[in-house]
């Protein structure tokens, strides 16, 4: 079935370093969506990619679609302490509703 | 405007009991989807209701696992005779649309803990 691989589990960072995480499919990618989730909190949707090739930025978040639609990566440029949280990514069921695949998604801990 | 709702926050069962979730969705909002998340893990899509109508259930255990929409009223999962294996937290997200628009609400969850 469909499975989405997300990179790294873990990611330590000091206050001001960059962070990136990654997302990739075997099968072409329908429609990647974005996930924040803070400790014992739920998801938040941060965004959603849809063409081949997007490019998506949020402040200090830059997101970017694989050209051939298998991958994703999210980018936090100069982490802060409010950014520490698990991102997901989530392939959208091409079957016409909003079903969402989610890779296991990355921790982030930043330092000060 | 109140967002998606969950009851109860935490939820403690003994193994054998049955476990009901509360959704109550967002306002305006027919669409309710329910996910699974083990610790350490990223959440399992398990249901997609309507309003009394089960649409992709392709993700609930056949065994002890079943959902509704009523008409009036929150959507309910109900997890009967718990094993350790279920505890959880469990998520509702609601939209207002059944097409692929971008955004699903989260519920805040439902923390099941079987003891």
């Amino acid at each position: 079935g469909q499975q989405v691989m997300q990179i790294p589990q873990y990611q330590h960072v000091q206050e001001g370093e960059d962070f990136t995480t990654y997302c990739n499919s075997s099968t072409t990618l329908s429609n990647i969506q974005w996930y924040k989730q803070r400790p014992g909190g739920h998801p938040v949707f941060l965004i959603q990619l849809v063409k081949s090739g997007e490019v998506k930025k949020q402040k200090r978040l830059t997101f970017q679609f694989g050209e051939a639609k298998k991958n994703s990566s999210l980018h936090i440029t100069a982490t802060q302490t409010t950014d520490v949280g698990t991102y997901f990514c989530a392939d959208q069921f091409s079957g016409g509703y909003n079903k969402l695949i989610f890779g296991a998604g990355t921790r982030l801990a930043v330092h000060p | 405007n109140a967002g998606v709702m969950q009851n109860p926050r935490h939820l403690v069962r003994r193994r054998g009991q049955e476990a009901r979730l509360r959704c109550s969705p967002m306002k305006g909002h027919s669409h309710v989807y329910w996910y699974r998340q083990l610790p350490e893990e990223g959440l399992k899509f398990m249901v997609y209701l309507q309003k009394e109508n089960i649409i992709d259930e392709s993700g609930m255990p056949k065994e002890r696992f079943s959902a509704e929409f009523p008409k009036e009223g929150p959507s309910i999962l109900r997890i009967q005779q718990v094993v350790r294996g279920d505890s959880a937290a469990y998520f509702c997200a609601s939209s207002q649309r059944g097409g692929q628009e971008p955004e699903q609400y989260f519920g805040p969850g439902t923390r099941l803990t079987v003891t």
